[in-house]
């Protein structure tokens, strides 16, 4: 497995506002993702980080809401832009070590004002 | 699309009861499946996969998964429940060949003494 750390851990934030989670990983990993978990729900896909190039965003989800930053392949950050209440959400990032197993951070609990 | 259903959302048991936690994928081509398992204030750690060969796959903790895939499920039970076992469990689908973890809406497990 590996150290998956997340900052900040939570956060409450006014709206109209934008807050970026950092994901920072303890060995070098090819495949990062980032998800959200809206209360009550289920883990949703946002996008891949990739490491050099654009992230990948799953349907529903826009690069200008949700810029993501991959600079090498411990780090990534996760941008959520011009908060609304509806971005209140548990933000998660995982990796992928070996194996297609996923590993997940703790989280970073966001609400929004 | 693919989707992952977890038909209980909420289970109450008391310690000793067995468990069985119900998870029905949609998709017909081959998968990797998991559990995961959420304990209250941590984060998200794998509870075992099935990845191919012997249907029936042991977890740690004494959770064990059975895949049937005539039924496309993959429902994990565990013989005798602690205490300890209160969490939150999340079924997850990895379609072969791709990066993507798909997850079911989890079922949140309390276990009273």
């Amino acid at each position: 497995s590996a150290v998956i750390s997340q900052k900040p851990s939570r956060d409450i934030c006014q709206r109209g506002t934008s807050l970026t989670i950092q994901c920072q990983v303890d060995s070098q990993v090819t495949m990062m993702f980032w998800y959200r978990q809206q209360p009550g729900q289920s883990l949703t896909l946002i996008a891949t980080a990739n490491q050099g190039s654009e992230a990948t965003y799953e349907s529903g989800f826009v690069i200008d809401k949700f810029p993501i930053s991959r600079p090498n392949l411990t780090f990534s950050t996760l941008t959520v832009s011009n908060m609304s209440p509806e971005d209140s959400s548990i933000y998660l990032c995982s990796v992928v070590i070996s194996g297609n197993i996923q590993y997940f951070g703790a989280g970073t609990r966001l609400s929004v004002l | 699309a693919q989707s992952v259903s977890q038909h209980n959302h909420h289970v109450i048991l008391s310690e000793a009861a067995s468990l069985e936690l119900g998870c029905n994928y949609s998709y017909g081509g081959t998968v990797n499946l998991f559990w995961y398992v959420q304990y209250p204030g941590q984060h998200l750690q794998l509870l075992l996969k099935y990845f191919s060969g012997d249907p029936l796959v042991k977890g740690i903790k004494g959770f064990e998964a059975e895949f049937i895939k005539s039924k496309f499920s993959f429902n994990l039970r565990k013989p005798s429940v602690q205490w300890s076992d209160t969490a939150e469990y999340f079924c997850a689908v990895n379609v072969i060949n791709t990066d993507k973890l798909i997850f079911g809406t989890g079922t949140r497990l309390q276990v009273f003494p």
